[in-house]
């Protein structure tokens, strides 16, 4: 079984509309949890952390259930400019291991 | 704005060429990490410093890969020789490392073809 694992999508919503992606995690070790967003042909950003109590940042909602090693990540109000790939990822001791990501393609 | 930079941005190259990768982290930084990033497999890990000691490269083909960081502004990454599955996007990227924080900070990545 793969350490993170994410559907890969793609996801393909209308602008306004709200989109969730999930992310399971395999060690129950890990120690604590990103989203990180890559836009086609560059290099990944982080998005945000995703603290156990769940957190917010504008229009972007993450959760982390540590009981079901789940991790989520919700949008509301897409915009044309969040269409890329969102990956999940786990950090446990000095490294960090990214999920292979869930693709979102927002249209007009 | 800092900045990692990463050379060669593209590198097309024979298989059993030997091809060099470097890396320049942001002033400040004490980590160092190299992943590999295809289609197949998403991003992977090869190798990480910390303070330019090597912690960990088991994800590295050893035979013919190696990471160095002979000073704090350079980290390399070396194919040797180098094999058409090679093929992939090379990322370097740094952090300062406290616990539990999560942000690295990727350069735009070497994208390697070996034909």
């Amino acid at each position: 079984r793969k350490e993170v694992e994410q559907d890969p999508g793609p996801f393909n919503v209308p602008e306004g509309a709200t989109v969730a992606f999930n992310c399971t995690y395999s060690n129950s070790a890990s120690q604590s949890f990103f989203w990180y967003r890559q836009d086609c042909r560059k290099e990944p950003k982080l998005l945000m952390s995703v603290y156990s109590s769940g957190n917010e940042d504008g229009r972007f909602t993450a959760q982390l259930n540590r009981a079901s090693q789940y991790i989520s990540l919700l949008i509301r109000d897409s915009k044309l400019s969040d269409s890329a790939t969102y990956l999940c990822v786990v950090r446990r001791y000095s490294t960090l291991t990214f999920g292979k990501g869930t693709m979102l393609l927002v249209s007009p | 704005d800092a900045r990692v930079t990463q050379t060669p941005r593209d590198k097309v190259t024979e298989m059993g060429q030997e091809v060099t990768m470097r890396c320049q982290p942001i002033l400040g930084h004490n980590t160092v990490f190299w992943y590999r990033q295809t289609m197949k497999q998403g991003l992977e890990l090869l190798a990480y410093f910390r303070n330019r000691a090597p912690l960990d490269d088991s994800g590295m083909p050893k035979d013919r890969f190696s990471a160095e960081m002979p000073d704090a502004t350079l980290a390399t990454l070396k194919i040797q020789p180098s094999e058409p599955r090679d093929s992939a996007v090379y990322f370097c990227a740094s952090g300062l490392w406290l616990e539990n924080t999560g942000e690295l900070f990727f350069g735009e990545g070497s994208r390697l073809t070996v034909l």
